[in-house]
């Protein structure tokens, strides 16, 4: 399957930025990159999809460059309750990169 | 709108038994996802469904693992022979298309709660 890699886990205190880095060197043109966010004992759900450049929203920022070979999630100031495992994926056209959600980054926010 | 269900929620067997693991996904979604998440690990691609039909069945780990939905709607998960490293978290997802599918934001996942297996 078609890969993206991320790091496998990153630490923060509360109210801090977090930044985490996805890259996917494969991307397909058609493919749109999207994360998702998975608690303990819960299913992963979508937080953010976006294409090329950057998107916000109520939860998080998705920064794209041009070449769009890798992806920024953004968290501005985490709380606790951030902490999850954080996936990314592409979807679309290459259902490799669709279906391989790996073990993500695990996202632990401390006080 | 109604969710993803899955169910049981919970399935304790002993080894050398058959489970069924039921899905139903969302209204109106045509691509259904089968995962696995054993404990402290990611998400491992099983088998995903475009309507009644599995065009990628490559992650299903044995000929133990069987999967079949009907009417473009219900799915079932049958893992035959139960082995305690089947022991793991079955999760369902749906989207509106699968993937491959023009334009590529139709075919987000949508999950559901998961199935805790535990085989003695």
């Amino acid at each position: 399957l078609a890969k993206t890699t991320q790091p496998i886990s990153m630490d923060s205190y509360e109210g801090q930025e977090v930044n985490i880095t996805c890259s996917h060197n494969n991307i397909a043109t058609n493919d749109y990159i999207t994360w998702y966010q998975q608690f303990p004992s819960q299913g992963p759900r979508f937080i953010i999809q976006g294409y090329k450049t950057k998107v916000t929203n109520e939860v998080a920022s998705l920064f794209i460059p041009a070449d769009r070979k890798s992806s920024t999630l953004s968290l501005p100031r985490v709380s606790l309750s951030d902490t999850a495992v954080y996936y990314c994926l592409g979807e679309g056209t290459n259902s490799g990169y669709a279906l391989n959600f790996g073990k993500g980054t695990s996202l632990l926010v401390t006080p | 709108g109604a969710g993803v269900s899955q169910s049981p929620s919970n399935k304790v067997t002993e080894k050398g038994k058959d489970v069924e693991l039921r899905c139903d996904p969302i209204s109106g979604h045509t691509a259904l996802y089968w995962y696995r998440q054993s404990l402290g690990q990611g998400l491992e691609f099983l088998i995903y469904f475009q309507g009644n039909s599995a065009p990628d069945k490559s992650g299903l780990p044995s000929d133990r693992f069987s999967a079949e939905r009907t009417g473009g709607s219900v799915s079932t998960l049958t893992i035959q022979r139960t082995q305690q490293e089947d022991s793991a978290v079955y999760l369902c997802a749906s989207s509106l298309a699968g993937p491959g599918a023009s334009g590529g934001s139709t075919d987000t996942q949508y999950f559901g709660p998961g199935t805790r297996l535990t085989v003695l």
